[in-house]
């Protein structure tokens, strides 16, 4: 099926430092989503991004947090400068279309804050 | 507060039992649901969507449906211990955001 790739799937970065964590979403897809779910916990939407645009940010999407994919490329999620509370993995999700169309996720980023 | 509620929060059943799980939505607007399961350590993946009304059945697993009432469920007959899992309900209207539940963590005891 339709795969979802992420890149790294680890990284440990210590506190204040900046962290891309990179996405390559299906390849006809148009909406494209960040989730963050800390160990054992439920999962908990980020931002959704539709034509070079994020539609919607939830509270957990702080100032430090960015998001771009510049001319089809990655779709990437910057954080800067990194905090001990961001440590969680993170995972992209994409989907074709809105309505009825599912949404694929990729494997995960773990990202460590040391 | 929570758009899309999941019950129980946890479950225990012995294998090959039947599980049952619940998901309801508060939002009027809602139009289409999914079972997504995560696996310790993995991704979620999509189990089972349904759209309409009534009921739909793929080998081991049903859903159902009542729009009237917002609420799905999802039950999972002769469960294995491979079905242990957390279960994610999400729904969505037609927008492209889909809300999602905080899950159900199911235990399936050999």
């Amino acid at each position: 099926g339709p795969k979802v790739l992420q890149i790294p799937s680890h990284q440990i970065i210590d506190m204040g430092q900046m962290v891309t964590l990179n996405c390559d979403p299906v390849s006809n897809h148009l909406y494209f989503y960040w989730y963050k779910q800390i160990l054992g916990q439920q999962m908990e939407f980020l931002v959704n991004f539709y034509n070079g645009k994020v539609m919607e940010k939830s509270k957990l999407f702080k100032d430090q947090f960015s998001v771009e994919r510049p001319d089809g490329s990655y779709f990437t999620l910057k954080i800067q400068p990194t905090a001990l509370e961001d440590s969680a993995v993170y995972f992209c999700a994409s989907r074709r279309d809105w309505g009825g169309d599912e949404q694929y996720f990729g494997p995960g980023t773990r990202l460590t804050v040391l | 507060q929570q758009k899309v509620q999941q019950s129980p929060e946890s479950l225990i059943v012995p294998e090959g039992g039947m599980a049952s799980l619940n998901c309801t939505s508060s939002d009027r607007n809602v139009d289409y649901f999914w079972w997504y399961r995560q696996h310790s350590g993995k991704s979620p993946k999509m189990l089972m969507s349904i759209f309409s009304n009534g009921e739909k059945e793929e080998g081991r697993f049903t859903v159902h449906l009542n729009k009237a009432s917002l609420h799905t469920s999802l039950h999972i007959r002769d469960s294995q211990p491979s079905d242990s899992a957390l279960y994610l309900c999400a729904a969505s209207s037609s927008n492209y955001q889909l809300i999602w539940g905080s899950g159900t963590k199911l235990i399936i005891k050999p």
